[in-house]
């Protein structure tokens, strides 16, 4: 089955800096890669995804980038603010049985020192 | 925006009861998910289900759980025989088609005494 890799586990910077978190994944079927942000205590919720034929996608301060050849795609957030501080999980989803299933990674707790 | 709704928020139970999980997916979505989260780890798939069946179901998804949607709305996850490793907290999702984004629900927390 599909396998995500995530990193950095943890990624501390101070507000206004840029953050990059970075995800790997080991099936080359997959092609839809969502990105989850879970603020404490609440549901994971869509931020961004990207389908495997685009490259890139940008979102005001978020964008997401996809490497296909080697199964690696980011996640990058500019001019970060306070309330960016939460988790963050990338997903990639692959088909079995014709359901497509979103595998996620171990997650990113992203701090944003004021 | 339309929500998924799940209850209860919190469940206590002693280990080798049963429990149900309840969620109302998005009305006009047609893909169900449980997942689960054990407390600081990574968010981890169980089953899916999708025109009345289960379509993918992973290894933790044992003998011992079961999904139904017993009514247009409803999609429960039931564990049969709870167990001290079944603490975690579960979230219902729904998707309108096949490689569209989930939306979760606000979860359960169960916790298994």
């Amino acid at each position: 089955g599909e396998n995500v890799e995530q990193h950095p586990s943890t990624l501390s910077v101070q507000e206004g800096d840029s953050a990059v978190i970075k995800c790997t994944y080991s099936d080359s079927a997959s092609n839809y890669f969502p990105w989850y942000k879970q603020e404490l205590g609440k549901r994971p919720q869509l931020i961004i995804d990207i389908r495997s034929n685009v490259g890139e996608k940008k979102d005001q301060r978020i964008a997401v980038t996809l490497n296909k050849t080697a199964k690696h795609f980011s996640l990058h957030i500019t001019e970060t603010q306070p309330e960016d501080s939460a988790v963050y999980f990338c997903a990639a989803s692959h088909s079995s049985g014709g359901s497509y299933i979103p595998t996620f990674g171990r997650g990113t707790s992203l701090i944003v020192h004021p | 925006e339309p929500e998924v709704t799940q209850t209860p928020s919190h469940q206590v139970t002693q280990m080798g009861q049963e429990v149900i999980l309840r969620c109302v997916p998005i009305s006009n979505h047609l893909y169900f998910y449980w997942y689960r989260q054990i407390l600081g780890q990574k968010v981890e798939f169980l089953v899916s289900f999708y025109n009345n069946e289960i379509s993918e179901k992973s290894e933790i998804f044992d003998d011992q759980f079961s999904v139904e949607r017993p009514d247009g709305s409803n999609f429960t996850l039931k564990i049969r025989s709870t167990k001290l490793e079944d603490s975690a907290m579960y979230f219902c999702a729904s998707s309108e088609s096949l490689r569209e984004k989930l939306f979760f629900g606000s979860g359960t927390q169960l916790s298994v005494l």
